[in-house]
């Protein structure tokens, strides 16, 4: 199975700061099949960026994704309020379709 | 508005069996693979099991392979698990979920807790 290690796995950030999660594969995995999901304290994950880049429906443009091969990275370019959840990383690539462990992003 | 509603969770003892069963709307349900993913108390997102579009293959995460059956009804738009030889390790909250493009969730339930305990 692809192992996908996440880090950090805690943020405390700043409102209107930057922050950067970081996802890399155990093995390569086409860009396509990388995905990002954001789940809120108490509520199920929603769908943010799908196959590396591409933002979901209603997504703000705030939220981005980039990377190929093993390594890939999930940035909030201004952090808001509403944006504190655990966010997980997840591939398609390969059955079984396996998850990050999760960064936490908190306030400060 | 797209809505996945699941039912059938609850405590249950290892060994014993529990269906769940997740109503689809909003979407042309036959159009989408689905699949179930779970999540442990305090713990992170994990694949269950996968299902095509008229439930001619089935996928399975090793841990339930000969436990667990995925299926479906397309004329009731519905999603189904049964889990069988039920163990501690199985208790989570179970998330129905649509599968799209390249092996992405898009629409998730809002889950369904299944307690496996004596």
């Amino acid at each position: 199975a692809i192992v996908l290690n996440q880090s950090p796995s805690s943020i405390i950030a700043s409102q209107g700061e930057k922050v950067t999660i970081t996802c890399r594969a155990s093995s390569s995995i086409s860009s396509n099949y990388l995905h990002w999901y954001q789940q809120k304290p108490g509520a199920f994950p929603k769908l943010v960026i799908y196959s590396t880049s591409y933002r979901a429906s209603g997504v703000p443009s705030r939220f981005s994704g980039s990377g190929s091969g093993t390594s890939y990275s999930f940035t909030i370019s201004r952090v808001e309020a509403e944006d504190v959840a655990t966010y997980y990383c997840q591939q398609g690539s390969s059955n079984p379709y396996t998850f990050g462990a999760g960064t936490k992003l908190e306030l400060k | 508005e797209v809505q996945l509603v699941e039912s059938g969770g609850g405590l249950v003892q290892p060994g014993r069996s529990l269906k769940l069963s997740c109503a689809a709307s909003g979407f042309t349900f036959s159009d989408y693979y689905m699949a179930w993913v779970r999540q442990a108390p305090t713990k992170g997102l994990e694949w269950v099991a996968s299902i095509s579009y008229d439930g001619g293959s089935t996928y399975y995460r090793d841990s339930v392979k000969g436990r667990f059956t995925i299926s479906r009804d397309n004329a009731k738009s519905s999603l189904y698990l049964q889990m069988d030889s039920l163990r501690s390790e199985d208790t989570a909250t179970y998330y129905c979920t649509s599968e799209d493009g390249p092996y992405y969730f898009d629409y998730w339930g809002q889950g369904v807790m299944v307690t496996v305990s004596s």
